[in-house]
């Protein structure tokens, strides 16, 4: 299975809001509500931000939401603050039963 | 609170054989599925596997690069989860963390993660 597409890098300002794409084919994210985002900074675990395409889990700020048009999913993340600064990864449900990564995105707070 | 603990971790030379564990606290272990991922140094994540609960057979899912290889397998009466690691490779290496899952059959997200541990697959 290949990985999901992800921008190596992307950047905004505090207070901005800012959109990262994952793109996959039929066989992962378009096929399935199983789209799941995860935060990690540096020397960390990652974090899970979304799971099941848009749900939020307990304690995860309002200002992450996901969605998913096609074999598209995107994490959208509003009111930009410095501690969002981290790497940010996809994750899909496929055919095969399995899941599948994203390469991750780098996210820069200016 | 919700804990998940990795051991085992360590240097171990190419074809040996080690075994990790999750030592999970804080929830009932047997009513979820959890999940074994990897992070080679300086690279993304990778999905290693998932065991599902009792409820929903406790099969699992590897993936195709570490079928046959690494096993998942669980022991509800301890709240331990286990990942066999049999012929191991320098490409092994990594960071591995189990996680607990929310999904029961298909995994969703992993809500919790452990700190992880080292594996370096040297000679």
């Amino acid at each position: 299975q290949s990985a999901l597409t992800q921008p190596a890098s992307v950047s905004g300002s505090p207070g901005q809001s800012i959109t990262i794409s994952c793109t996959g084919t039929s066989s992962d994210v378009g096929g399935y509500t199983l789209v799941s985002w995860y935060q990690q900074h540096p020397g960390k675990a990652p974090q899970l931000l979304i799971y099941d395409v848009s749900k939020r889990p307990s304690g995860v700020s309002n200002r992450f939401s996901g969605s998913k048009s096609g074999n598209t999913a995107s994490l959208t993340i509003s009111g930009l603050q410095a501690e969002d600064e981290a790497d940010y990864y996809c994750s899909s449900y496929t055919s095969s039963s399995t899941w599948v990564f994203g390469g991750g995105t780098k996210l820069t707070v200016l | 609170e919700v804990q998940v603990v990795e051991s085992g971790g360590g240097l171990v030379q190419p074809g040996r054989s080690l075994r990790l564990s999750c030592t999970a606290s804080g929830f009932t272990f047997g009513d979820f599925a959890m999940s074994w991922f990897r992070q080679a140094p300086g690279k993304g994540l990778e999905w290693v596997g998932f065991i599902r609960s009792k409820a929903y057979g406790g099969t699992t899912e590897h993936a195709a690069s570490v079928k046959g290889r690494l096993t998942i397998s669980r022991d509800d009466s301890k709240s331990i989860a286990y990942l066999q690691m049999n012929s191991l490779k320098t490409e092994d290496t990594a960071v591995y963390y189990c996680t607990r899952d929310l999904g029961n059959y298909y995994g969703s997200g992993s809500d919790y993660w452990g700190q992880g541990t080292l594996v370096t697959v040297s000679s």
